[in-house]
Parts: structure tokens; C-alpha cells; sequence
């Protein structure tokens, strides 16, 4: 698995509550990925970290801030949750090869419900 | 959108025999990545393939790339009930995009 940890595992939370999931992983590896996967849809890249303090956005990263301080970890934050943001989040790590981003590595994920 | 679909959605089969999945892209790609999901977990990273390569082996599985038609196909050779697992393409594009994944292929084997 890499090192990566995720918390929490699973957590049921409200409509229109703040809520911030934590990936946490012990190799150094720069690049960092936060997914949501749903049926029909697979996994899809909510936010992407090149490096400290250096994000950007994926393709579904509306409703979802970012955040990375130390190169550890990387925190995801639905501002206001909606029950459309219930899903299964996967962190991921990449390991570089030859300069460029190849295989990745996920973490177990976190269960995400929102009422 | 997604960049990589699998073919089929599901599949169920007898252990021993052998299993195939197909997966199509859209653009071009620098190389395609078969990943595994069992119910309640990560992905796991199983085999890349660069676009200038045809086809890789690993262990039980074989990959094949197709530029050409832009598609690839996962083989799973005698395969076992713990090989029943979600699986999914990605593909890493030319364009310095992130890996793109399909919506993958439920392999059932079954005992």
C-alpha cells in the first residue's frame, strides 16, 4: 500500500457541514491525488498536488478545496457537503519514474455519507 | 469524460479458464495501466505499458497495446476464484494530463 493512510474510514455527516478527509503516506513521494468513485462513473480526479503548497483542480472539483502543507499529507475539504459528495475517496501517491508520473498508489479509501 | 472504457462491464467465468478484457481510449497516450480493485479496497497497480510496446507479460497476465485502434486487452490466464475483482484501464496522456481511469470490468470467477 505504499505507506498511504486514510482518515477516517468512515464518517456520516450532514447536509451543510464542513467536513475534511486526511491522506497521509511516510514516503516522500511529491505527487498526490485525491479520486471519488461512484457507479457508472469510476474513479474521478477531484484535486492533483505537484508538491508543497502546489495543487490543482481535477475534473469534478467543484465543492472541494485542497491542502498540503507538509509533504505528508494532503487534506480534502468538502466546504459544504452535499448529498451528492456521498462516494467512496481514494488517495493516491505517484511514483516518478524517468521525470514522469507513472504508476500510481491508492490508499484504502473512505466512506463518505452525507444526509 | 471518461478516457478509457472497459469491455465488458461484467464478466463471470470458471476457475482455470481464462479471462479477457478490452478497454478503448480516446487520445493519445504515452502508456496504459491495468489496475485491480477487490470489493472494499485500493486500487492495485498490476502492469504498464508503454505506447511504443505491443505486449507484456506478467506472470498470469498479458497485455496487449494497439495504438492503432486505440485499444488494449487485459488476459488472464487460468484464472483463480481470487482473481474476482473489479479491474480498470488507465491511461496516461500525451498532453501532460493525470492518469484517466475507465469505469471497469467486474471479473467473477467462480469455484
Amino acid at each position: 500500500d505504499a505507506g498511504i493512510t486514510q482518515s477516517p474510514r468512515h464518517k456520516v455527516t450532514e447536509t451543510g457541514t464542513p467536513v475534511t478527509l486526511r491522506c497521509h503516506q511516510t514516503e516522500n513521494h511529491r505527487y498526490m491525488y485525491w479520486y471519488r468513485q461512484d457507479p457508472g462513473h469510476g474513479l474521478r480526479l477531484i484535486h492533483y498536488s505537484y508538491g508543497v503548497k502546489d495543487t490543482d483542480k481535477g475534473e469534478v472539483s467543484d465543492g472541494y478545496s485542497v491542502s498540503r502543507s507538509k509533504t505528508e499529507d494532503f487534506l480534502l475539504t468538502l466546504e459544504s457537503a452535499t448529498s451528492s459528495q456521498t462516494s467512496v475517496y481514494f488517495c493516491a501517491i505517484s511514483a516518478v519514474k524517468g521525470g514522469g508520473r507513472e504508476t500510481q498508489y491508492f490508499g484504502p479509501g473512505t466512506r463518505l455519507l452525507v444526509l | 469524460s471518461q478516457q478509457g472504457e472497459e469491455d465488458p462491464q461484467a464478466l463471470s467465468i470458471q476457475e482455470g479458464e481464462n479471462a479477457t478484457m478490452n478497454c478503448s481510449y480516446k487520445t493519445s497516450i504515452n502508456n496504459l495501466q491495468w489496475y485491480r480493485q477487490n470489493s472494499g479496497r485500493g486500487l492495485v497497480h498490476l502492469i504498464l505499458i508503454r505506447s511504443n510496446e505491443r505486449e507484456k507479460h506478467s506472470g498470469r497476465l498479458r497485455v496487449t497495446l494497439d495504438t492503432s485502434k486505440k485499444s488494449s486487452s487485459l488476459l488472464i490466464t487460468a484464472s483463480r476464484a481470487a482473481d474476482t475483482a473489479s479491474y480498470f484501464c488507465a491511461t496516461d496522456g500525451t498532453s501532460g494530463s493525470r492518469l484517466t481511469f475507465g469505469e471497469g470490468t467486474q471479473l467473477t470467477v467462480n469455484p
